[in-house]
């Protein structure tokens, strides 16, 4: 049982340049989210998806966009990467509320640095 | 104003002190959960408690509804226990709002 597992762990793009962000989970979890953590800001959620085939926009989405694959897979795409981009990325998923707890299982986060 | 307010933001301790977070909050539903993260690691989920009390090993975490209000304990210290760590409300829908953290520092 991985949980929720994250690639890649680290990127350096150069500014324009674009890529995708892979996240799984093997928990059966229908919430995921994906969330950029900035020093002294805290996690910022960027979009989320309630369940397979839905997904909404989070506290700051602009420039992102996101892919519910399936079930287990939750991409984030960053199409022309900017340096206010530069942050640690981290994915995260929840059991459905209706089976309570909330929990969050977080992965381990990449690092991207936009130059 | 933030709706998840974490003391101390910074916290320097002795090893084998017992130290106390605090997380008061004005938003979400009846739940809390508490997060760890070692500098440069990922993040960890401790607790996420309703009500009462929990404890694992030397942390214990404390809730009051009533009051919006909850404590994360450590007992004796260690410099492994050196990180920040993280209170989170869910809301209503699918979303959590999270404070900005408390670093601690536990010296040998």
């Amino acid at each position: 049982n991985a949980g929720v597992t994250q690639t890649p762990k680290f990127q350096v793009l150069k500014t324009g340049q674009s890529m995708t962000l892979q996240c799984a989970q093997d928990m059966n979890h229908n919430s995921m989210y994906w969330y950029r953590q900035d020093p002294g800001m805290g996690l910022r959620l960027i979009y989320y998806s309630a369940s397979e085939g839905t997904t909404d926009k989070g506290e700051v989405p602009n420039g992102y966009n996101v892919s519910r694959l399936n079930k287990r897979e939750f991409s984030l795409r960053l199409e022309s990467a900017a340096p206010s981009q530069t942050s640690v990325y981290f994915c995260a998923s929840r059991a459905n509320l209706a089976f309570g707890p909330y929990e969050q299982y977080f992965g381990p986060g990449t690092r991207l640095t936009v130059t | 104003k933030n709706e998840v307010e974490q003391s101390p933001q910074n916290l320097t301790a002795q090893e084998g002190e017992f130290i106390t977070i605090n997380c008061s909050y004005s938003v979400g539903i009846s739940a809390l959960h508490w997060l760890q993260q070692h500098p440069g690691g990922g993040i960890v989920s401790l607790f996420m408690l309703s009500s009462g009390k929990k404890k694992h090993g030397r942390l214990i975490a404390t809730i009051n509804i009533q009051e919006k209000h909850s404590s994360l304990h450590i007992t004796a210290s260690h410099p492994r226990d050196s990180a920040v760590y993280i209170c989170a409300v869910p809301n209503t829908g699918n979303q959590f709002y999270f404070g900005t953290g408390t670093s601690l520092t536990v010296i040998p």
